[in-house]
């Protein structure tokens, strides 16, 4: 099966803009997690989506939205760009039912997000 | 609320010679482990987990992992080191939401340096 995929690899963005990334699961994943890594607050839960409702969120400002699709492909979007938004998001999918916690998770190769 | 702790930045170790990257955790519950390995510039990659039954799992790439409950450990282990093994290793714990699904509450991270 081909793994998580993550479109772009990179960007770079400015202040004030507002940029949106796609993760697609693997193949009959229907549970898809996203996460932010920077090297100061390390990996943190954004939120996760299954059966393109929204079950979970982190904590994150409201800037941080996303949605999944009848596919379970998802997106994720930052509104008003700030600088410390710059980091690596990660899209992970898993198999899970709706209420196991034990299903692994996969992981993209994730999106670094550069902002100017 | 979980938490997990890798309380050594880095370790160092010489090809060949057997490597521990430790780990510990704070949960409710049962604990559900997970550890990961992240490549530069690459996403995470799943090394093996710990659900219940046997204290000793074995995972990818000859990785294994020591479960101790009175300890609350999970330390990774490896009997033989090599240069490839160099990277950057997270632990994490899974837990139920409330809406549902899971999320991982990962580690610092532990940058495993094996030198010739």
């Amino acid at each position: 099966k081909a793994g998580v995929t993550q479109t772009p690899r990179y960007l770079i963005k400015t202040r004030g803009q507002q940029v949106t990334l796609s993760c697609s699961p693997i193949s009959g994943h229907r549970s898809v997690s996203w996460y932010q890594q920077t090297p100061g607050q390390g990996l943190q839960f954004l939120f996760e989506y299954f059966s393109e409702t929204q079950r979970n969120k982190g904590n994150f400002p409201g800037r941080f939205s996303g949605r999944q699709f009848s596919n379970s492909r998802s997106e994720m979007n930052v509104s008003t760009l700030e600088l410390g938004d710059s980091a690596l998001y990660l899209c992970a999918s898993s198999s899970l039912t709706e209420y196991l916690s034990t299903d692994t998770q996969y992981f993209g190769p994730g999106t670094r997000l550069t902002v100017l | 609320a979980q938490s997990v702790a890798q309380p050594e930045d880095q370790v160092n170790v010489a090809e060949g010679n057997p490597l521990t990257v430790k780990c510990t955790y704070s949960v409710s519950g049962n604990p559900y482990l997970f550890w990961y390995v992240q490549y530069p510039n690459r996403g995470l990659q799943f090394l093996l987990k710990y659900i219940t039954g046997d204290n000793l799992v074995k995972g990818s790439y000859g990785f294994e992992a020591e479960f101790n409950k009175s300890q609350t450990s999970f330390h990774l282990k490896k009997p033989s080191a090599l240069v490839s093994d160099s990277a950057l290793y997270f632990c994490a714990v899974s837990a139920i939401l409330t809406g549902g699904g899971n999320k991982l509450t990962f580690g610092t991270g532990t940058q495993l340096k094996v030198e010739l």
